[in-house]
């Protein structure tokens, strides 16, 4: 059974950067798109990017060079980096596992609450 | 940017009624539209893909229709558990975009 868990801070300042690790477990990291996807308190869902399992990623175009993914296959991980975080950033921050492209997403983590707060 | 639009917002129904949640794309995703609900505190579960394929281990009472620009999703009729915050959601290209959500509560 496909598990997803999410960890890391659940508090930063502003200007800090946001590290958060999801962990797989049941099924292997290759052959899937590994997708981080957040939802600020009392608004929607909003997806942030994803990566294969090659490395290859795609982000929100509005959050510029801010975001960054990374995977690590041997350790069946893969990583959320957002820099420079404000207080617009404070949300559930969820992992999502797609089978392709134009996948639905079939698997999620349960989420970790991040609060940027000074 | 493909945006979706949901209607409604929300929406108070009884145990037992029909229900329908429309989503509108702003441009042709064909049948890319998936269906999720969530409720408060738990990850968000995939109900319908490809606009009308019920998920595996869904109830039979979700249902999905739709193509192009207008989707729906049917909920023939409500039980208790199914009173949470529904989402579509287009895969037919990046940046993946979601509806605003959809609150169902219970009258």
């Amino acid at each position: 059974q496909v598990q997803l868990q999410e960890s890391g801070p659940g508090l930063l300042k502003p200007s800090e950067t946001l590290s958060l690790t999801c962990t797989v477990s049941g099924d292997s990291i290759s052959g899937y798109y590994w997708t981080w996807i957040r939802q600020p308190p009392g608004k929607g869902l909003e997806w942030i990017g994803n990566i294969d399992f090659s490395g290859t990623t795609n982000y929100k175009p509005s959050l510029g060079s801010r975001v960054s993914m990374s995977v690590d296959t041997s350790k069946k991980q893969f990583s959320l980096k957002l820099t420079s975080v404000t207080a617009a950033d404070t949300a559930v921050y969820y992992c999502a596992r797609a089978t392709g492209t134009s996948s639905p997403f079939w698997y999620w983590g349960q989420g970790t609450l991040v609060t940027v707060s000074a | 940017d493909i945006q979706l639009t949901q209607s409604p917002s929300s929406l108070s129904a009884y145990v037992g009624d029909r229900v329908t949640i429309s989503c509108r794309a702003s441009q042709s995703i064909t049948t890319y539209l998936n269906w999720y609900q969530h409720k408060q505190g738990k990850a968000p579960d995939l109900l319908i893909y490809a606009a009308s394929s019920l998920q595996s281990g869904a109830p039979s009472r979700f249902s999905g229709s739709g193509s192009g620009t207008e989707f729906t999703l049917t909920i023939s009729s409500l039980q208790p558990e199914d009173f949470a915050t529904y989402y579509c959601q287009q895969s037919d290209s990046v940046p993946v975009t979601f509806g605003q959500g959809t609150k169902l509560e219970m009258k």
